[in-house]
């Protein structure tokens, strides 16, 4: 079993849609959590940090639930240029910042 | 402002040849890794630095050794490429602060073929 698990898609949506992606995790020791956005044969780049209490950054939102090692980010009001692969990222505790990630969720925005 | 910067972009090798991929990073950052991704398999760690003069293995270190004389330098070396090398190679960096979640800051990648 992968320790950070995706849906890997593909999710195709119109514009104006609201898309949710989900991700789960294997080990419980995992003590960061984020989402990495990552464009077609270009470098990740951090979309947001995922925290405890739920966190939210415009039109994206980032929940976190440790009890069913789940992470999830929900897109409003897709744009075209929200067209990317989405990575889900976990940080091991005491682990000197190595983070594992996700296989990624590929998302395409319809005009 | 550079960033992480990594060299070459594209490089072609013929098995059993060796090279160095380069990754120099202008921000003070103590945390350095390379990173291999793969179709369907997502980024996996090579190797990783905490700063200078200290190296660590990743999780799929076999066939690449790495050093750290500089904080600025992290070279990965392959010292006898093999068809299963052939990846994008991706550079990252960080700060060393442990307490809060910093980005990785990634380099533009170099994609390796090994014919």
């Amino acid at each position: 079993r992968k320790e950070v698990e995706q849906d890997p898609g593909p999710f195709n949506v119109p514009e104006g849609a609201t898309v949710a992606f989900n991700c789960t995790y294997s080990n419980s020791a995992s003590q960061s959590f984020f989402w990495y956005r990552q464009d077609c044969r270009k470098e990740p780049k951090l979309l947001m940090s995922v925290y405890s209490s739920g966190n939210e950054d415009g039109r994206f939102t980032a929940q976190l639930n440790r009890a069913s090692q789940y992470i999830s980010l929900l897109i409003r009001d897709s744009k075209l240029s929200d067209s990317a692969t989405y990575l889900c990222v976990v940080n091991r505790r005491g682990s000197a910042r190595q983070l594992t990630f996700g296989s990624g969720t590929q998302l395409t925005v319809l005009p | 402002n550079a960033g992480v910067t990594q060299t070459p972009k594209f490089q072609v090798l013929k098995t059993g040849q060796s090279m160095t991929l380069q990754c120099a990073q202008d921000m003070n950052h103590e945390y350095m890794s390379w990173y291999r991704q793969d179709p369907g398999m997502g980024l996996r760690l090579i190797h990783y630095s905490v700063g200078a003069g200290i190296t660590d293995q990743g999780e799929v270190p076999n066939g690449y050794n790495v050093s750290r004389s500089t904080t600025e330098d992290f070279p990965l070396r392959l010292l006898s490429a093999a068809p299963s090398q052939t990846s994008v190679y991706f550079c990252a960096s960080s700060t060393g602060n442990r307490g809060n979640n910093q980005p990785q800051h990634f380099g533009d990648g170099t994609r390796l073929s090994i014919l």
